[in-house]
């Protein structure tokens, strides 16, 4: 079975900082590793992926995330938050031959002025 | 341009009435998914299709109905028998090769 921790479900960073989202994951076989983000009322938008390549993954929007697999994890950055980047992001897990993902429970990020 | 089409965008549901949400895509996927969104608890599957005239339910499915009669469209009903129906509804589709989901743009449900 699969299953993905996204720990905070609310992220608050000042306009410049660093912005750190994470995601742990669960899974027996090697997995494909997704992050979406949401505005409000929309649907999601993929931001990046995993999928047994590079460790390292860059995406849109100035996003990226290492997939580390001694520590599960999959965490989103990007060096400095604009007032834009304040949406909900979800983190998903899947596998080589499924059609079906499990996402986790979202993390909104605020970014302050 | 490939996508999505969801609609309506806004839906109003009086009690014990059925309403039928629309997806329709020409990515060509295989596989399409409806899942519902409530503040804080993420994305819950409903139902999903890897094959016309095939389809599975996910986690919540009581209280919906789907069809899969084309490739291209997959139609959610929520019935009277959906209790707590007001929410917003995404639809997405997959292709081969674990590239993940394309979504709609979303419905949003409400009871009145």
């Amino acid at each position: 079975a699969q299953s993905v921790t996204q720990l905070g479900s609310h992220v608050s960073v000042s306009e410049g900082a660093l912005v750190l989202l994470r995601c742990n994951y669960s899974s027996s076989v090697p997995p494909y590793l997704f992050w979406y983000v949401q505005y409000p009322n929309q649907g999601l938008q993929l931001l990046l992926k995993y999928t047994s390549a590079a460790t390292l993954v860059k995406g849109i929007n100035g996003f990226e995330a290492e997939f580390k697999k001694s520590e599960t994890s999959f965490h989103l950055t990007k060096p400095s938050a604009h007032m834009s980047d304040a949406a909900e992001y979800f983190c998903a897990v899947g596998t080589s031959g499924t059609y079906k993902y499990i996402f986790g429970t979202g993390t909104r990020l605020k970014v302050l002025a | 341009d490939g996508g999505i089409t969801q609609s309506p965008k806004y839906l109003f549901r009086k009690e014990g009435q059925n309403v039928t949400l629309s997806c329709e895509q020409n990515l060509n996927h295989d596989a399409m998914y409806w899942y519902r969104q409530d503040p804080g608890q993420g994305l819950r599957l409903i139902y999903y299709s890897q094959i016309v005239n095939d389809f599975q339910k996910g986690d919540i499915a009581e209280g919906y109905s789907v069809s899969r009669e084309k490739k291209e469209s997959f139609p959610l009903t929520v019935t009277s028998a959906q209790k707590n129906p007001t929410a917003f509804y995404l639809c997405a589709t997959a292709g081969q090769g674990g590239y993940g989901y394309t979504f709609g743009s979303g419905t949003r449900l409400t009871v009145v």
